[in-house]
């Protein structure tokens, strides 16, 4: 089945720094789509991707679809200690409206 | 907040035991979908419903079974519980069976020993 690899695994950064992460895939995406999810709760949107190309964002959220449709990164921009959660990307392709996610990334904000 | 909501929050099972969860989907969403997520993993698709009926399944064995109802609430029912279906179980619902985009609720987290 198809297979997302997400980047890094866990980051540990100072409050203020800018974070970047990437998910790639070896099939083709029509969608990716970004999520937060924080202990004990559902993953939460943050940011839709529907072209390739497609640079969107979302506040201090920026995200991008590859051109090759099979990668995506999304950069935080000065960091906030409430950015503290796992970041998950996630993929959807063809009729399938199903949402295909990758391992997380853990974000640690230290003051 | 997304407007989904699941119940129960947790839940303690015993092997072989039946389970039913279920979700009340955002207000105007005709699609819901279910998602397993185990400790540390991304959620897992399970299957999606579409006006009450199965639009989609992910690879899981026929035990897992669900159901959507007319006011688009819905259920997850798994069978023969075993050890490796203790996870965080996600409800999501969507505007359509074309919009991708999909929003969870909180998650009931299954325990099965």
């Amino acid at each position: 089945g198809q297979q997302l690899n997400q980047s890094p695994q866990s980051m540990f950064i100072q409050e203020g720094e800018d974070v970047s992460m990437n998910c790639t895939s070896s099939s083709i995406f029509n969608t990716w789509l970004w999520y937060k999810q924080d202990p004990g709760e559902g993953p939460v949107l943050l940011i839709a991707l529907y072209k390739a190309g497609e640079l969107t964002s979302n506040g201090r959220l920026t995200a991008q679809f590859g051109i090759t449709r099979k990668d995506s990164f999304l950069n935080i921009s000065a960091s906030i200690p409430s950015d503290v959660g796992i970041y998950f990307c996630a993929g959807s392709s063809g009729s399938a409206r199903q949402l295909t996610f990758g391992s997380g990334t853990q974000l640690t904000v230290l003051p | 907040e997304t407007g989904v909501t699941q119940s129960p929050t947790h839940l303690i099972k015993t092997r072989g035991q039946q389970v039913t969860l279920r979700c009340s989907s955002q207000s105007g969403h005709n699609t819901v979908s279910w998602y397993q997520q185990a400790l540390g993993q991304g959620p897992q698709f399970i299957f999606q419903y579409y006006r009450e009926e199965e639009n989609g399944r992910g690879n899981f064995p026929p035990r897992f079974s669900g159901l959507q109802f007319p006011n688009y609430s819905s259920e997850l029912n798994v069978n023969a519980l075993e050890l490796d279906d203790s996870a965080l179980y996600l409800c999501a619902s969507g505007v359509s069976r074309q919009n991708t985009e999909a929003f969870f609720g909180q998650g009931t987290r299954l325990t099965v020993v």
